[in-house]
């Protein structure tokens, strides 16, 4: 079986710009969430969908935004890119919104 | 709000020696709790959970974890480390079903041979 995966494995990009990032959770689950992982910060909690619907949101300006689509596949999106913005983005799946988060291999998102 | 604490951010432990590694929560609710690790450039792997039951969990690798209650606490724990369990260790909690899921900062586990 299929675990997480997310595309692309990394991504350079110029402060300004926008970023988008992809993620396909395991098949017949329902629920994706977005994490950053910056360098000494941990996991911090960016965006929760389940059934296409975004159920909770982190602590993360606007310019940071996301959709689940009908085949449960998400994409977060992050405009007027800031040097800040460096990290590795995770992205996990679930169940349901009980069920453990299986994680994909992450997106590292360069920003110069 | 639910938090989640790892007062450790490097833990030591020779090799074949018993590891803890500790972790506290704050819910309202009933507490949903994970222990995944995560090794160098690799994503995080699930090791195990507390969701009812019996207080001690067995998970992967030979891992578990003993919830407290009283104590809010959730350490995981190994009998016998080995040099292959060194990585990144974060605790997490779900403030009761369908909540977001809120992580510690991790705590490094380094096993020395």
């Amino acid at each position: 079986e299929a675990g997480v995966t997310q595309s692309p494995t990394h991504l350079i990009k110029t402060r300004g710009q926008q970023a988008t990032l992809r993620c396909s959770p395991i098949s017949g689950h329902t629920s994706v969430y977005w994490y950053q992982q910056a360098l000494g910060l941990g996991l911090q909690f960016l965006l929760w969908y389940d059934e296409g619907e975004e159920r909770n949101r982190g602590n993360f300006p606007p310019r940071f935004s996301g959709r689940q689509f009908p085949n449960y596949s998400s994409e977060l999106n992050v405009n007027a890119l800031e040097l800040e913005d460096s990290a590795l983005y995770l992205c996990a799946s679930s169940l349901d919104g009980i069920a453990e988060a299986f994680f994909g291999q992450g997106t590292r998102l360069t920003v110069v | 709000a639910q938090s989640v604490a790892q007062p450790e951010d490097q833990v030591n432990v020779a090799e074949g020696n018993p590891l803890t590694v500790k972790c506290t929560y704050s819910v309202s609710g009933n507490p949903y709790l994970f222990w995944y690790v995560q090794y160098p450039n690799r994503g995080l792997q699930f090791l195990l959970k507390y969701i009812t039951g019996d207080n001690l969990v067995k998970g992967s690798y030979g891992f578990e974890a003993e919830f407290n209650k009283s104590q809010t606490s959730f350490h995981l724990k190994k009998p016998s480390a080995l040099v292959s369990d060194s990585a990144l260790y974060f605790c997490a909690v779900r403030d009761g079903g369908y909540q977001k899921v809120t992580f510690g900062i991790g705590t490094k586990l380094q096993v020395i041979p």
